[in-house]
């Protein structure tokens, strides 16, 4: 099936410094990817949708100019964090539809999830 | 709105079955999901349903969907211990469109 990779698993980082996480469809074309937040023992939160060729579109209560969201092309988006700070230590899941599988396009793909530790 | 709400935790006997439940609130859903996530991991689709279906079965995974009361659930058959995990409930208006998931179920397996 389709592959989406996450890099990096993990990253620990000191406060006041940016990260830059980055999402690939290995094997299919995404003009849409997803930026999803896990809190410890809870659901994922949307962050925002990721548009190749445009701007992301974040979900009501996500800074904008804190997560930075580039989607310079098919395969790849990146989601950044700018000026780390502790309690945005979380594990932050990206998400690819692949839209050429047919009935099975309904599936959206996931990555192995990025670990953040700001400390 | 778009939500979607399950129960906390789930503990069952080895060999027993084992039932989530799942209610949604968007009526527009069209798309409705259960993954698995096991400790430290990414997600798995197991088995997804369209609306205009009330039940699919998959193996030992069976899935009932009541439109009308907008509830879901997976019935999972002779549960094993491999099926520790969180079981997260989703929706979505379209197959292109962003999932929106439910808390998760932790369900926990006891000899």
């Amino acid at each position: 099936g389709a592959v989406v990779s996450q890099h990096p698993s993990r990253v620990i980082c000191k406060s006041g410094t940016s990260v830059k996480i980055e999402c690939r469809s290995l094997d299919f074309q995404a003009t849409t990817m997803f930026w999803y937040r896990q809190f410890p023992k809870q659901s994922l939160m949307l962050m925002a949708t990721s548009n190749e060729g445009s701007k992301a579109t974040y979900e009501q209560g996500v800074e904008k100019d804190k997560f930075l969201i580039n989607h310079a092309s098919l395969t790849l988006s990146t989601l950044t964090v700018t000026s780390a700070h502790p309690e945005d230590s979380s594990f932050y899941i990206c998400s690819a539809r692949d839209p050429g599988t047919g009935l099975m396009n309904t599936e959206a793909f996931f990555g192995q999830g990025t670990r953040l530790t700001v400390v | 709105g778009e939500d979607v709400e399950q129960s906390l935790f789930l503990s069952v006997r080895e060999g027993d079955s084992s039932v989530i439940n799942c209610t949604y609130t968007d009526s527009s859903s069209t798309y409705l999901y259960w993954y698995k996530q096991e400790p430290g991991a990414g997600l798995q689709l197991l088995t997804y349903i369209f609306s205009n279906m009330d039940m699919k079965q998959d193996q030992r995974l069976t899935v009932l969907l009541n439109k009308k009361d907008k509830h879901l659930s997976l019935r999972i058959a002779d549960t094993q211990t491999g099926d520790s995990a969180i079981y997260f409930c989703a929706e979505s208006r379209s197959s292109a469109s962003k999932i929106i998931f439910g808390s998760g179920t932790r369900l926990s397996i006891r000899p």
